[in-house]
């Protein structure tokens, strides 16, 4: 498909255990940004990657979330020792532009609980 | 105080009406502002920019204030199928990333 592609879509955690949520921008596209979003909030912002470089991690909320992505295309969040307050649904986004100047098109997210 | 904040609703109005949701952001900075559409237990979606002259697209128009740092939007004539969660959005800090609000909920009614 076209569009921006997550997976898995939903995964059952137990508190402690590392998960790795996978994002497919689409292609071409120059930025990445990860989103945490719970239930009845708007999503929240954990980092921007332009291409492979992460500009910018300040909205990760502890040294237990790590961001990767490699060669500029597909991008993995880690999330070591998960914790019940890490369950929200993962959002990602690309965009053809840099920064937030352009349209962002999200995947349908990751439903993470922790149980 | 939120970067992006915005009515937290519900608004709940019949079809046919007429609704307007308001957002103001702390940045001055800002470059660009969308208004994002979220159904339940879906992705963001964009609706539409918002562009110093206003603009509109439709039954929704859309305004921005730079000197007060205040968005609108307006929606005429409600549909049934406009009933979802309105985002405002900014971009905004180092990485001018979009900032979203909290969102507000409407349910157009039959």
């Amino acid at each position: 498909g076209a569009g921006v592609s997550q997976s898995p879509r939903y995964k059952v955690a137990k508190r402690g255990q590392d998960v790795a949520l996978r994002c497919d921008p689409i292609s071409g596209h120059v930025s990445l940004f990860w989103y945490q979003q719970a239930l009845g909030q708007g999503p929240e912002f954990l980092t921007y990657f332009q291409n492979e470089a992460q500009l910018d991690k300040s909205g990760l909320p502890s040294d237990r979330f790590f961001a990767e992505r490699p060669e500029g295309s597909v991008s993995t969040l880690k999330i070591q020792r998960t914790q019940q307050e890490d369950s929200a649904v993962y959002l990602c986004a690309s965009s053809l532009g840099l920064q937030g100047n352009t349209e962002a098109f999200f995947g349908q997210g990751t439903r993470l609980t922790v149980v | 105080r939120k970067e992006v904040e915005q009515d937290p609703g519900p608004f709940n109005v019949p079809e046919g009406a007429t609704v307007a949701f308001n957002c103001t952001y702390s940045n001055s900075a800002s470059q660009s502002f969308f208004w994002y559409r979220q159904d339940c237990r879906k992705e963001p979606k964009l609706l539409m920019s918002v562009y110093s002259s206003g603009n509109e697209d439709g039954r929704f128009t859309a305004q921005l204030n730079r000197a007060s740092q205040y968005i609108s939007l307006l929606i005429r004539d409600s549909k049934l199928s406009d009933s979802a969660t309105y985002l405002c959005v900014v971009n905004t800090g180092s990485a001018r990333q979009l900032t979203f609000g909290s969102g507000t909920q409407l349910t157009v009614l039959p």
